[in-house]
């Protein structure tokens, strides 16, 4: 079956402009998670939904980033008056969830290349 | 100090060499990811492992829970497995979420 998709795969962006991307996660996958990973660096936890519910937000670096999951499957993640330190990977997963009592292996997407000039 | 942290940063093998990364954590955890990433930045999934070793060709991933402490080892190294290697844990004072090491560079010359 199909993985986790991540689009655009690459983005240029100039300093100042909006950009918006997408995560579609594996079908039935009620968690997704994004994380940000700068270059050479490992990849930290940006934000958490639990179906269309955002539970947990404190890894998002400034009020310029948001995230939604309305219906649950899809999530847009959306950076405002882009800076050049958001230039970085951004990578999705989702999990299924099923056993709420234990940890749920997480599966990941191919991230998106933000390239903020 | 990173709760996870992952040794050596950087490692240049010979092709045939047997190679270890080590990943360690400091805080209680209840499965661990091995994580490879090539130029691109797509992550796959090599691993995930609670306790015990699991292998997979010519990769094995070791973990001992108490110890805090996983391997991850390839047999036969070969320039294909030149990647970023990066361990990831669900960490008991932080829920669902992964915290990532810093990753390991591998690069396995001819």
């Amino acid at each position: 079956g199909a993985g986790v998709s991540q689009s655009p795969r690459y983005k240029v962006a100039k300093r100042g402009q909006d950009v918006a991307l997408r995560c579609d996660p594996i079908s039935g996958h009620v968690s997704l998670f994004w994380y940000q990973q700068a270059l050479g660096q490992g990849p930290e936890f940006l934000t958490y939904f639990q179906n269309e519910a955002q539970l947990d937000k404190s890894g998002l670096p400034s009020d310029r980033f948001f995230a939604e999951r309305p219906e649950g499957s899809v999530s847009t993640l959306k950076i405002q008056r882009t800076q050049q330190e958001d230039s970085a990977v951004y990578l999705c997963a989702s999990s299924l969830d099923r056993r709420l009592s234990s940890y749920n292996e997480q599966f990941f997407g191919p991230g998106t290349r933000l390239t903020v000039l | 100090k990173n709760e996870v942290e992952q040794s050596p940063q950087n490692l240049t093998a010979q092709e045939g060499e047997f190679i270890t990364i080590n990943c360690s954590y400091s805080v209680g955890i209840s499965a661990l990811h091995w994580l490879q990433q090539h130029p691109g930045g797509g992550i796959v999934s090599l691993f995930m492992l609670s306790s015990g070793k699991k292998k997979h060709g010519r990769l094995i991933a070791t973990i001992n829970i108490q110890e805090k402490h996983s391997s991850l080892h390839i047999t036969a190294s070969h320039p294909r497995d030149s990647a970023v290697y990066i361990c990831a844990a669900p960490l008991e004072t932080s829920g669902s979420r992964l915290t990532f090491g810093e990753g390991t560079q591998l690069t396995v010359n001819p």
